[in-house]
């Protein structure tokens, strides 16, 4: 079935302590992107990548990394979370050539909780 | 640098109703622009990309135009149902049609049975 996953699901963490979530898909996607989402303000692009080894900043990248080292995944880094990091997260990918033009695939969503 | 607005916020409509979804956007130079459905607790389906060279798409009950010179999109709802109950976005390219895509805040729909 293609499907884009992420994992963890929920995450439930403290602040400073580390920590990656992952993002796969199994559509060989060359364009993929992180989004966060919070009440009153939407959803917001932190990251995208159009290709491996090609990542640029969304709107919102302060506090997080991200890497592209291989087409199907594309993890997202938060090196010292913060509770303002608190939110519902979406990995999302979409085909080529077009990339953030064409039809976006996202995954279920991770619901981060930074204490 | 592109703001995609939605109007009305939240709406509430009897089963039956044809009901429209407001979009509008502050740079016309796009390539498209996509309209998703959002669950409560879930992640998004695309429900109709637009391009830049088309009026409207159509899938099933839905119909969405496209007028970039007045910078506004719409999507309309024919025969709503309960099941239609959930928040429509709307999301267009960022300025210079990088890989940014930015969206609107959203109208959470409600049809009642």
């Amino acid at each position: 079935e293609a499907q884009v996953t992420q994992n963890p699901r929920y995450l439930i963490t403290v602040t400073g302590k580390k920590l990656t979530v992952t993002c796969s898909q199994n559509m060989n996607h060359e364009y993929m992107s992180w989004y966060r989402q919070d009440p009153g303000l939407g959803l917001r692009q932190i990251y995208y990548s159009m290709n491996v080894e090609v990542t640029d900043k969304g709107d919102v990248p302060e506090g997080y990394k991200v890497s592209r080292k291989e087409k199907r995944n594309f993890p997202l880094i938060l090196e010292s979370p913060s509770p303002n990091q608190t939110s519902l997260y979406f990995c999302a990918s979409s085909p080529p050539p077009s990339g953030v033009t064409d039809t976006q695939y996202f995954g279920p969503g991770t619901r981060l909780t930074v204490l | 640098k592109q703001e995609v607005t939605q109007i009305p916020a939240a709406l509430s409509v009897p089963e039956g109703e044809n009901l429209v979804l407001n979009c509008s956007f502050t740079d016309s130079a796009i390539y498209n622009l996509q309209w998703f459905r959002q669950d409560p607790g879930k992640g998004l389906t695309s429900l109709l990309l637009i391009q830049s060279s088309q009026r409207e798409q159509t899938s099933g009950r839905l119909n969405a135009s496209l007028d970039k010179s007045s910078g506004r999109s719409t999507l309309y709802i024919a025969a709503s149902q309960p099941g239609d109950s959930a928040t429509y976005l709307c999301a267009a390219p960022g300025s210079g049609n990088t890989g940014k895509l930015i969206f609107g805040q959203g109208t959470t729909l409600q049809v009642k049975p």
